[in-house]
């Protein structure tokens, strides 16, 4: 199983470009999310969706942009790239069953660098 | 925002040693979560804890939530180098944000 997917896993980016950061999951999880990770300061969540047409704002969501238009796909949008974004982005997904919440599935990032 | 305060930050240790690591938080969250993140890839779920008081074990790994429902700790026993990475812990606030803790680094000598 191919489980989360996030392309690419390198870019470089211009102050003032726009790219997409896309991610794909094939266990047809309801819940996907995007994190950034900073070093000393863990993984913060910027967007997050609970199903296909829902999206809903995390702790640094400035900057970014998502949409959910599939339940396999969630891809993460930066319009006008800055410095300050320079960061390793987290895909992650995960089932709702239950009782319990089930534990997120990530994948295994991409890495940006805005010069 | 709610923070989760993680130490230590970072640790040396001798392979064949036990490893103490562990999470506070000001509030009270009802699912308490460790991951692994080995260096280039995504972070990996190494335990889940649901109730307050439990203690659960994953082969040399052990964890438990606190009582208060304020902090939980992990221990690794006899680590190998292998265990190498950083570790996090995470809370579920409401239903779907999770919180992720700053991180310890393990770094294991041979």
């Amino acid at each position: 199983n191919a489980g989360v997917t996030q392309t690419p896993k390198f870019q470089v980016l211009k102050t003032g470009q726009s790219m997409t950061l896309q991610c794909a999951q094939d266990m047809n999880h309801e819940y996907m999310s995007w994190y950034r990770q900073d070093p000393g300061m863990g993984l913060r969540l910027i967007h997050y969706s609970v199903g296909a047409g829902i999206t809903d704002q995390g702790e640094v969501p400035n900057g970014y942009n998502v949409s959910r238009s599939t339940t396999e796909d969630f891809p993460l949008r930066l319009l006008s790239a800055a410095p300050s974004q320079t960061s390793v982005y987290f895909c992650a997904s995960k089932r709702e069953q239950g009782r319990y919440n089930s534990p997120l599935h990530f994948g295994n990032g991409t890495r940006l660098t805005v010069t | 925002g709610q923070q989760l305060n993680q130490s230590p930050q970072s640790m040396f240790i001798q392979e064949g040693e036990d490893v103490s690591m562990n999470c506070t938080s000001s509030s009270i969250f009802n699912t308490w979560l460790w991951y692994k993140q080995d260096p280039g890839e995504g972070p990996v779920l190494l335990i889940a804890l649901y109730k307050a008081g439990e203690l659960t074990s994953n082969g040399r790994l052990t964890a438990q939530f606190g009582i208060t429902r304020k902090d939980s700790f992990l221990n690794i026993s006899a680590s190998i180098p292998s265990d190498v990475g950083i570790y996090f812990c995470a809370v579920i606030s409401g239903t779907y944000k999770y919180i992720f803790g700053t991180g310890t680094r393990l770094k294991v000598l041979a």
